[in-house]
């Protein structure tokens, strides 16, 4: 089975530093996306890992420890639209019929 | 480039009645899926479609059911609606078959069920 944690909700202040962590327990693993979903809008990509370790990509950062089932999105300098949920999904194996299993979300509110 | 695009935006529709969502795809994209976004919940998997098959199916009931076209647009059938069927509905689409692929979603369709 398949079963993927987020914290609910984030607060956070403009211009500081935020980790979103996911925590993963799944019967085959093959990567981790995290996406950036504003209120109404599509889900956007941010990043995919499948090897430890820390992806930097501007602002925006992933980590992953697959021996720990752990994850996390960590974004600096925080602005006002980055308010939004982020959602983090884990790739099934090869095989396993590309069906993503997202948690729930968290839904980060950055304030002034 | 175009995204993923979904129509409609909102749909109402009361119990028992067939609900049709459409979804195209990015240009060249061969692979469709569909995801369920209730209220609360995270995305669920519903379906994945390419080259005109059923690759892959969620843990849904089979009123829910759907189609990939020749020019890989596809179609989300909902029959026999139940309120408990009231979600955003969001179609992606992949270049590929990989299963490390990423998936680009369209802005979804909003279903009542009344």
């Amino acid at each position: 089975g398949q079963n993927i944690d987020q914290p609910t909700e984030m607060t956070a202040t403009e211009g500081a530093i935020v980790q979103i962590n996911c925590t993963y327990q799944t019967s085959g693993f093959n990567g981790l996306f995290w996406y950036q979903q504003h209120a109404g809008e599509a889900p956007t990509f941010l990043s995919y890992n499948v090897l430890d370790g820390l992806e930097e990509k501007g602002r925006f950062s992933s980590f992953l420890s697959r021996s720990k089932g752990y994850s996390y999105l960590l974004l600096k300098e925080l602005q006002m639209k980055d308010s939004a949920s982020y959602l983090c999904a884990v790739v099934p194996p090869t095989g396993g019929g590309n069906k993503l299993t997202f948690g729930t979300g968290t839904q980060l509110k950055v304030e002034l | 480039e175009a995204g993923v695009t979904q129509s409609p935006t909102h749909l109402i529709k009361t119990r028992g009645q067939q609900a049709t969502l459409r979804c195209s795809p990015i240009s060249g994209h061969t692979s469709v899926y569909w995801y369920q976004q209730a209220l609360g919940l995270g995305l669920q998997f519903l379906l994945w479609y390419d080259e005109g098959e059923e690759r892959n199916r969620g843990n849904f009931p089979p009123r829910f059911s759907g189609r990939q076209f020749p020019n890989y647009s596809s179609e989300l059938n909902v029959n026999a609606l139940e309120l408990e069927d009231s979600a955003l509905y969001l179609c992606a689409s992949s270049l590929g078959t990989g299963t490390t692929d990423t998936q680009y979603f369209g802005p979804g369709t909003r279903l009542t069920v009344l």
